[in-house]
């Protein structure tokens, strides 16, 4: 079966660094997505990873490791604007038609 | 603004009555998906749409849930004789094709069912 863990909630401060692990048990693995959701909003894309290995967006930055199934999002100079959800999702498929199975997601308060 | 819109927004209704639900994906954008969330959970894949054709759905979709994507626009999510259990928020997400694959998938804000 598919399943996604991720720690249900996360705290840190502002200007603070935090680490958001994702771990995965799938089939047709494509690649590992991250997505931010502010209550009552749409998911957001922040970052995709394919291979093994670190992708850095401004401040955020994903990392995958496709051996250990494991993958996690950096969050570096928080900011209060930051607090939201956090959702792992693996891209299950094939070249034509990937869906997204995502995790129970992580919920990040930034505190001042 | 030229992201994925739904309409509406929110709906409330009737346990055994039917709603639909639309959704308008990026004007170039090919792929449809449709969504389900329900409260502290990730989005649940629905089914998936390329151009007009449905091409996957779930077994979260029972045969009171039919979608359609007439013209390969815009698309529809109806819900027949709705139970308490259909309340949730429904979510549709376009993409495209690029040369590595499917590019990523963005969403649209969601329509937010509850039924009484």
């Amino acid at each position: 079966g598919q399943s996604l863990e991720q720690p249900s909630e996360v705290t840190a401060v502002e200007g603070a660094i935090v680490q958001i692990n994702c771990t995965y048990q799938t089939s047709g693995f494509y690649g590992l997505s991250w997505y931010q959701q502010h209550d009552g909003g749409a998911p957001t894309f922040l970052s995709y990873n394919a291979l093994d290995g670190l992708e850095e967006t401004g401040r955020f930055s994903s990392f995958l490791s496709r051996s250990d199934s494991y993958g996690y999002l950096l969050l570096q100079e928080l900011q209060m604007k930051d607090s939201a959800s956090y959702f792992c999702a693996v891209r299950e498929g094939n070249t034509g038609f990937q869906k997204l199975v995502f995790g129970t997601g992580t919920r990040l308060l930034v505190s001042p | 603004d030229t992201g994925v819109s739904q309409d509406p927004r929110h709906k409330i209704t009737k346990r055994g009555q039917n709603v639909t639900f639309r959704c308008d994906p990026i004007s170039e954008h090919n792929r449809l998906y449709w969504y389900r969330q329900t409260l502290g959970q990730g989005p649940e894949f629905l089914t998936y749409f390329q151009n007009e054709a449905q091409l996957e759905k779930s077994r979260l979709l029972s045969d009171r849930f039919s979608a359609e994507r007439p013209k390969g626009s815009f698309s529809t999510l109806e819900i027949q004789r709705t139970e308490q259990g259909d309340s949730a928020m429904y979510l549709c997400a376009s993409s495209t094709l690029d040369r590595k694959g499917p590019y990523e998938q963005y969403f649209g804000p969601g329509t937010r069912l509850t039924v009484t």
